[in-house]
């Protein structure tokens, strides 16, 4: 079965720099949601988008944006990296209105800001 | 300012024995509590859950448990296999939206 598709695996960059992290959500999955881990640290909400728009917002910095496509595929945007941005970045799928026990997660996109 | 808590990062268990993971959150209009698998590469994966109107759930050898006044709950894994070794997260949620709260983690090592 299709899952939750994350580009690129592992990311490295300059500080200063951009970065643009993709996700593909699983088929017919209408919400997209994105998550940082720190090293060492519990992975934090970001932000989701439920059928194109911003559903909710957690702690993602003004330096970052995110929008999510009419194919429901979802970019996390980050501009001016700082070296505290390197973390793996999850994104995660579902379907509106089911569980969040239907919620699945992609396996991480690894930033690096050197 | 951290709301789920993991205060052990990691435990080792042998084979056949039961493992216990703790998780306390701070949080009381957290309603819905989820344990999440995470191997090596791999995103996390959906383990069991509990709604705080129970206070235990039983799949298989994973049975969580509840303590709404204490704000605790612990995954017990028994027996015990190798095969478990992994990164167990917990997290929580408000009937408010989807977003989950998620702890640190703890590694778990099952010897043979």
């Amino acid at each position: 079965a299709a899952g939750v598709i994350q580009s690129p695996r592992h990311l490295i960059k300059e500080k200063r720099e951009t970065a643009t992290l993709k996700c593909y959500p699983i088929p017919r999955h209408d919400t997209v949601y994105w998550y940082q881990q720190g090293p060492g640290q519990d992975p934090q909400f970001l932000i989701s988008f439920y059928e194109k728009m911003q559903s909710d917002k957690g702690s993602i910095p003004d330096r970052f944006s995110a929008q999510q496509f009419s194919d429901y595929h979802s970019e996390l945007n980050m501009s001016s990296l700082e070296l505290g941005d390197s973390a793996l970045y999850f994104c995660a799928s579902s379907s509106s209105g089911q569980s969040l026990e239907k919620l699945f997660f992609g396996s991480g996109t690894q930033l690096s800001v050197l | 300012d951290q709301q789920v808590k993991q205060n052990s990062p990691s435990l080792s268990v042998q084979e056949g024995r039961i493992s216990i993971l703790n998780c306390d959150y701070t949080n009381s209009m957290f309603d819905y509590f989820l344990w999440y698998k995470k191997y090596p590469a791999e995103g996390p994966t959906f383990l069991i859950s509990i709604s705080s109107i129970k206070d235990k759930n039983e799949d298989g050898r994973f049975t969580v448990f509840l303590n709404k006044s204490a704000k605790h709950l612990s995954l017990h894994i028994v027996p015990s296999q190798p095969g478990d070794s992994a990164v167990y997260f917990c997290a929580a949620s408000s009937n408010s939206g989807y977003a989950l709260n998620f702890g640190k983690g703890t590694s778990l090592l099952v010897t043979p």
